[in-house]
Order: C-alpha cells, then sequence, then structure tokens
C-alpha cells in the first residue's frame, strides 16, 4: 500500500527565505504526483503536477521535482512571503488504471513571518 | 477555470438523520471523488466515480453510500448519520489521471 510522507510537519520563517519542502512515496510507481496549497478551512488548490515522466515543474516562485526511482519530490518556494502561509500537501496517483486515485501525505504547516 | 462547486459550507444534523452533500464540476471530468479530512489522520478517500452510474469504493467507504445519475454531480449520502462522521468533505474532480481539482469543502457537524 502506497504510503506518502511530508517533512517537516511544521515550517516557521522569516519572510524572504528561500525554503524547500520534502515529500517521500513508498511505492515507485507512480503516475503523477501533486502538490497542494491548504488555507485554513478551505478546501485545496492545486499548485504544480508533475508527470512520472518529468524531473521537474516550475509555477512562478514555486519548483517542485520528482525524483521517481528514490520515491522523492521537493517543493521549492523562492523569496518566501506572509502570503504563502498555508498547509502544503503532496499527494501520488497511482499506476495502472488507478483513476487517479490520490494517496495524500500528512502536510507541511507554514508560517512565513514579516 | 475549472469549477468544483460542494451545495453547503456548513452543515449540523442530528444522530440518525439522514444527509445528503452534493458536488458539481463545470469541466466534463469524467472522474470525481469524495474525501473526507480530519486532524492527525489527513485526507482519506471515500468513494469515488469514473462515468456515470460506475462507483467504486475507496479506503473508507462504511457508513456512505453514493450517487452519479448525471456526470456533473456527484452526491455522498450519509444513511444514518452518527458523530463520528463530523467532519470536513471535500469533493474533488479531475480529467483521466490528470490534476485533480477540489471544491471549497463541507464542514459537517453531527451531534
Amino acid at each position: 500500500k502506497q504510503e506518502v510522507t511530508q517533512i517537516p510537519a511544521a515550517l516557521s520563517v522569516p519572510e524572504g527565505e528561500n525554503l524547500v519542502l520534502n515529500c517521500s512515496f513508498t511505492d515507485s510507481a507512480i503516475y503523477n504526483l501533486q502538490w497542494f496549497r491548504q488555507d485554513p478551512g478551505k478546501g485545496l488548490t492545486s499548485l504544480l503536477l508533475i508527470q512520472s515522466s518529468q524531473r521537474e515543474q516550475t509555477s512562478g516562485r514555486l519548483n517542485a521535482s520528482l525524483d521517481k526511482s528514490s520515491g522523492r519530490s521537493t517543493l521549492y518556494i523562492a523569496a518566501s512571503q506572509p502570503g504563502d502561509s498555508a498547509t502544503y500537501l503532496c499527494a501520488v496517483t497511482g499506476g495502472g488504471t488507478s483513476y487517479g486515485k490520490l494517496t495524500f501525505g500528512q502536510g507541511t504547516i507554514l508560517t512565513v513571518h514579516p | 477555470d475549472v469549477k468544483v462547486t460542494q451545495s453547503s459550507r456548513y452543515l449540523v444534523k442530528r444522530t440518525g438523520e439522514k444527509v445528503f452533500l452534493e458536488c458539481v464540476q463545470d469541466m466534463d471530468h469524467e472522474n470525481m471523488f469524495w474525501y473526507r479530512q480530519d486532524p492527525g489522520l489527513g485526507l482519506r478517500l471515500i468513494y469515488f466515480s469514473y462515468d456515470v452510474k460506475m462507483k467504486e469504493k475507496g479506503d473508507i467507504p462504511e457508513g456512505y453510500s453514493v450517487s452519479r445519475e448525471k456526470k456533473e454531480r456527484f452526491s455522498l449520502i450519509l444513511e444514518s448519520a452518527s458523530t463520528n462522521q463530523t467532519s470536513m468533505y471535500l469533493c474533488a474532480s479531475s480529467l483521466y489521471n490528470y490534476e485533480q481539482y477540489f471544491g471549497p469543502g463541507t464542514r459537517l457537524t453531527v451531534t
């Protein structure tokens, strides 16, 4: 059974720092990996999707990398801002006919203070 | 932009009531999902549907059923609500195995 782990569970940084969030998964037979952001009491917002054949994806100040063989992904946030404060979740879709079912990590709670 | 809407943001029901949570997506996606999110347990898949009238159980289907009569609408039904079903319920949709889009969530309290 696929298991997804995110480290650290919580992170507090001053504004302007570059930071890295980590995600690992036990079964490397994934179809894709998705990073989400969740604000308190809200739904999930998709940030980046990396297909299993890709190594990285970029969107603005965000860069996500994928090393499928080692079962790891990182989310890099450049020049962090207080508005980046949220919970960041990583999720993987299994290979085969999984119909896109996601297995989630527990998330990293990020606080960026002014 | 993909839009996934859920019928209620907050809902309070009594134990034993039958509860309907509705989800609608406007992008003609084949797949639709229902998750629940609880502190310390994360997001867990309850049911999903890959086509109209097709459904499959997720990881925690007990106490729930679903209905998908039209492609854009996926309903989650709590046959007899219990206090351990108090949770945040999140609906999502996707095209095949691609990016999943989530609704705003329904916070259900069962008293």
